[in-house]
């Protein structure tokens, strides 16, 4: 079965210091890989997707860039973080009218 | 603009009552829509529905697809506490997903 990991499960950081959270995924090959946001109390913002390796879509202008090295790996970076930046970050996989799953998440609070 | 929009916003009702959320949409290239439950963590997956009219259920929940009138509802019956989540709905259009701000459900014992 498929599994998907996220670490650190939650990060503290001040602003203006660098970002990289990691995404990998277990029990599939070539998914379609996305990265949300979720503000506190809001919705999922789509932030990047993912159809293959080196292959990244951007749906919000912004200080994040994301990177996929490998199949089953997704990356979300910042070079400097903004206080906006605080949020819930959700990697996923799946689409392509297949079911799209999330993994456990990342608590960022940025100070 | 693809948009997805859910009502109501929140609810609150007794153990033992039958909700029905709502959820429409207009989006271009409509592949799927999803139901998923979020508790204070990452949301966890209810239903996937491509075919209008096929109802899918599991256990006390269940859904259907319109896509016709281009909305959707998750209905859920004999209400548990354990039923309080946010619930979102998410249409996929061509390789994105588009989600809806939820409704937010809470069960009172």
């Amino acid at each position: 079965s498929q599994t998907i990991h996220q670490w650190p499960a939650t990060l503290v950081q001040p602003v203006g210091s660098p970002l990289s959270l990691e995404c990998t995924v277990e029990g599939t090959s070539n998914p379609n890989l996305y990265w949300y946001r979720q503000a506190a109390g809001r919705g999922l913002q789509l932030l990047f997707y993912s159809v293959g390796i080196g292959q990244i879509s951007s749906e919000v202008p912004q200080n994040l860039s994301a990177s996929r090295p490998q199949d089953r790996q997704f990356i979300l970076s910042s070079k400097k973080l903004l206080l906006s930046d605080s949020g819930f970050y959700l990697c996923a996989w799946g689409g392509g009218s297949y079911e799209q799953y999330f993994g456990p998440g990342t608590r960022l609070t940025v100070t | 603009e693809d948009k997805v929009v859910q009502s109501p916003l929140s609810l609150v009702v007794h153990e033992g009552d039958t909700v029905t959320l709502n959820c429409s949409y207009e989006v271009t290239n409509f592949r799927s829509l999803l139901w998923y439950k979020q508790e204070k963590k990452a949301p966890t997956f209810l239903f996937m529905l491509t075919s209008s009219g096929i109802e899918k259920k599991s256990g006390r929940l269940s859904s259907i697809l319109d896509k016709k009138e281009l909305f959707s509802i998750l209905n859920i019956t004999a209400t548990q506490t354990g039923d309080s989540a946010v619930y979102l709905c998410a249409v996929e259009a061509a390789y994105k997903y588009i989600f809806g701000t939820g409704t937010r459900l809470k069960v009172l014992a």
